[in-house]
C-alpha cells in the first residue's frame, strides 16, 4: 500500500527566505505527483503536476523535483511571501489504478512571518 | 482552467438528518469523480469513487449505505450523509478527472459539515 509521508509537519519562515519543503512515497510504480496548496477550511488548487518520467517542473517562483526512485520530490519556492502561507499537499498517482486515485500525504503548514 | 464546484460550502444539520452534497464539473465532462474526507490536521482520505451510470466503488472501511453516491450524469455526482452523526462532521471535497485530459483531476471547494 502506498504511503506518503510530508516533513516537517509545519515551518515556519520570515518573508524573503526560500522554502523547502518535502514529500516521500513508499511505492516508485507512480504515474505522477502532484503538489496542492491548501488555504484554511477551502479545497486544492493545483500548483504543479510531475509525470513520473520527468525530473522537475518549474512554475514562477516555485520549483518541483521528482525522485523516482527514491521515493522523494521536493517543492522549493523562492523568496516567500506572506501570501505563501498556507498548506502544502503532495499527492501520488499509482500506475496500478486505472482510475487514477490520489494518495495524499498530510501536509505541510507553512506560515511566513512579514 | 478546469472549474468544480461544490455546494454547499458548508451544511450545519441536526443528527438523524441526511444531507446532500453536490460536485459539479462546470466546463469540462467528467467521467469520474472522487469523494475525499479530511479531518482537521489530517490529510484527505479518498472515500469513494463515481462513475458515470454506474455503482460507486468504496474504499475500504467506507460505509455505502451511509455514504450513498450517485452519477447521474457526466457532469454531476452527489454524496449524501444518510442518518447523520456528530462523528460524521468532517470537510469533504470532491475532485472530478477531466474525460479527455485524463491525467487532471480539479478539486471542488470543499463542503463543512457540522452535525450537531
Amino acid at each position: 500500500k502506498q504511503e506518503v509521508t510530508q516533513i516537517p509537519a509545519a515551518l515556519s519562515v520570515p518573508e524573503g527566505e526560500n522554502l523547502v519543503l518535502n514529500c516521500s512515497f513508499t511505492d516508485s510504480a507512480i504515474y505522477n505527483l502532484q503538489w496542492f496548496r491548501q488555504d484554511p477550511g477551502k479545497g486544492l488548487t493545483s500548483l504543479l503536476l510531475i509525470q513520473s518520467s520527468q525530473r522537475e517542473q518549474t512554475s514562477g517562483r516555485l520549483n518541483a523535483s521528482l525522485d523516482k526512485s527514491s521515493g522523494r520530490s521536493t517543492l522549493y519556492i523562492a523568496a516567500s511571501q506572506p501570501g505563501d502561507s498556507a498548506t502544502y499537499l503532495c499527492a501520488v498517482r499509482g500506475t496500478t489504478d486505472s482510475w487514477g486515485k490520489l494518495q495524499f500525504g498530510a501536509g505541510t503548514q507553512v506560515v511566513v512571518t512579514p | 482552467g478546469a472549474v468544480v464546484s461544490q455546494h454547499p460550502s458548508w451544511v450545519i444539520c441536526k443528527s438523524g438528518t441526511s444531507v446532500k452534497i453536490e460536485c459539479r464539473s462546470l466546463d469540462f465532462q467528467a467521467t469520474t469523480m472522487f469523494w475525499y474526507r479530511q479531518f482537521p490536521k489530517q490529510s484527505l482520505m479518498l472515500m469513494a469513487t463515481s462513475n458515470e451510470g454506474s455503482k460507486a466503488t468504496y474504499e475500504q472501511g467506507v460505509e455505502k449505505d451511509k455514504f450513498l453516491i450517485n452519477h447521474a450524469s457526466l457532469t454531476l455526482s452527489t454524496l449524501t450523509v444518510t442518518s447523520a452523526h456528530p462523528e460524521d462532521s468532517s470537510f469533504y471535497i470532491c475532485s472530478a478527472r477531466d474525460s479527455f485530459q485524463a491525467y487532471l483531476a480539479f478539486f471542488g471547494q470543499g463542503t463543512r459539515l457540522t452535525v450537531v
